[in-house]
């Protein structure tokens, strides 16, 4: 069972532009929204993070803008660069006992053309 | 800072055949885990250690076996390799640990083992 659906699969992206990758979770539970970007051969880094009860988080050209009752968020590349060119995982986290649940979106593959 | 290592960073295996794959981090983190990731199906979680000498199974721990050796090191075996194993595969680590759940720590990936099994 899919709880956290993250859209699009895969986004082109002219360089400059905005990317917007969206993501939608079910259990109110959760209560952190962690971003991560993975570039190919390497391993998913953190890049930006978000609790609920916030509704927008900026660092640099990227955004994270959340809104709750609608248990959607999404991340915003502003003035988006060839470098910026990776694959991006939204997730939602949870306490679990004496541990954090991670539960991953399926990932979106942004190409920023040149 | 090496950070999150695992070795060996290619493998080839046959049928049936067995390996270890290894993972050592130097971050003093409390926890461990393993991920598998395929195209189309995101990052799954195979198995965790939130401490040393603790392992609980994620969401698909079937054909795999584990072991955390001590605080740094999580070794990840396949007994008897099968093609639907062929995968990339990652070891994190994390703060988050058994007497302390910090919400806001990230997991740290090393760069992944490529396997293929034929």
């Amino acid at each position: 069972q899919q709880q956290v659906k993250q859209s699009p699969q895969s986004l082109i992206v002219q360089k400059g532009g905005i990317s917007i990758i969206n993501c939608a979770y079910e259990n109110t539970a959760f209560d952190y929204f962690p971003w991560y970007q993975q570039f190919p051969g390497k391993g998913p880094a953190l890049l930006i993070a978000i609790r609920p009860d916030v509704s927008e988080k900026k660092e640099g050209r990227f955004t994270i803008s959340f809104n709750k009752s609608a248990k959607q968020f999404s991340l915003h590349i502003m003035d988006s660069q060839p470098g910026d060119s990776a694959t991006y995982f939204c997730a939602a986290s949870m306490d679990a006992g004496n541990n954090r649940k991670l539960i991953w979106g399926l990932g979106t593959s942004l190409a920023v053309n040149p | 800072n090496a950070g999150v290592t695992q070795t060996p960073k290619f493998q080839v295996l046959k049928t049936g055949q067995s390996m270890t794959l290894q993972c050592a981090q130097d971050m003093n983190h409390n926890s461990m885990y393993w991920y598998r990731q395929d195209p189309g199906m995101g990052l799954r979680l195979i198995y965790y250690s939130a401490s040393e000498g603790t392992t609980d199974k994620g969401e698909v721990p079937n054909g795999y076996n584990v072991s955390r050796l001590n605080k740094r090191e999580f070794s990840l075996r396949l007994e008897s390799a099968a093609p639907s194993q062929t995968s990339v595969y990652f070891c994190a680590s994390s703060e988050v640990g058994r007497f302390r759940v910090p919400y806001n720590s990230p997991l740290h990936f090393g760069n992944g083992t490529r396997l293929t099994v034929t």
